[in-house]
């Protein structure tokens, strides 16, 4: 049974800091992992998108992937009001059948003025 | 360029109502997704196509059936409504190729009294 799980939060940060956030999976064959951002009564965007181990930077977000820990994160610099949503962590493990994802639950962020 | 359409947005039904949410991408997409969302359990997978044709259960497909009626559209049948399945409904739709990212819709707020 794959798992995916995150800390449900809220994380409060202030304006300006860095929001670190971090998602840890079971399944040691997954092979891809990506970063929604949900805003409240929205759908699921994309942000982030990372395959192999070290750090992938766009813009202010940085996704970091660890495959030997098991362990993906998310870090967004200089955090803006705007950056308040729900941040889903999503693994994928191609199965031949179509390519699925398993979602966390989210983190919750808050970034304060 | 309207990426995944759901329709409708907003549906209210009674118990023991049946009725059929959309889903249709043009993007060209193999692989189509139904998800449900409720609060504190995430994205969860009720059914996938990952071709025109063939269509798999998720982790929770109980009282619900889809279609994939051609290459574009995906629809989710609710065929009795059950207070339990009052959600959120996301359909998403990936490119062809291993570790891509999904694609939402807007999603379906769906209220069963």
């Amino acid at each position: 049974q794959k798992e995916v799980e995150q800390n449900s939060g809220p994380l409060s940060v202030p304006e300006g800091a860095i929001a670190s956030l971090n998602c840890t999976y079971s399944d040691r064959v997954s092979q891809s992992f990506f970063w929604y951002r949900q805003y409240s009564g929205k759908s699921p965007e994309l942000i982030m998108s990372i395959y192999s181990n070290g750090d992938k930077e766009d813009g202010r977000f940085t996704a970091q992937l660890n495959k030997a820990s098991q362990y993906v994160s998310l870090l967004i610099r200089d955090s803006q009001p705007s950056d308040s949503a729900t941040y889903l962590c999503a693994v994928n493990g191609f199965t031949g059948g179509g390519n699925k994802l398993t979602f966390g639950t989210g983190t919750q962020l808050k970034v304060e003025l | 360029n309207a990426g995944v359409t759901q329709t409708p947005k907003f549906q209210v039904l009674k118990t023991g109502q049946s009725m059929t949410l959309q889903c249709a991408q043009d993007m060209n997409h193999n692989s189509m997704y139904w998800y449900r969302q409720d609060p504190g359990m995430g994205l969860r997978l009720i059914y996938y196509s990952a071709s025109e044709g063939t269509t798999d259960k998720g982790e929770v497909p109980n009282g619900y059936n889809v279609s994939r009626l051609n290459k574009r559209e995906f629809s989710l049948r609710l065929e009795s409504a059950a207070p339990s399945q009052t959600s959120v409904y996301f359909c998403a739709s990936i490119e062809t190729g291993n570790n891509q990212p999904q694609h939402f819709g807007d999603g379906t707020r769906l209220s069963i009294l």
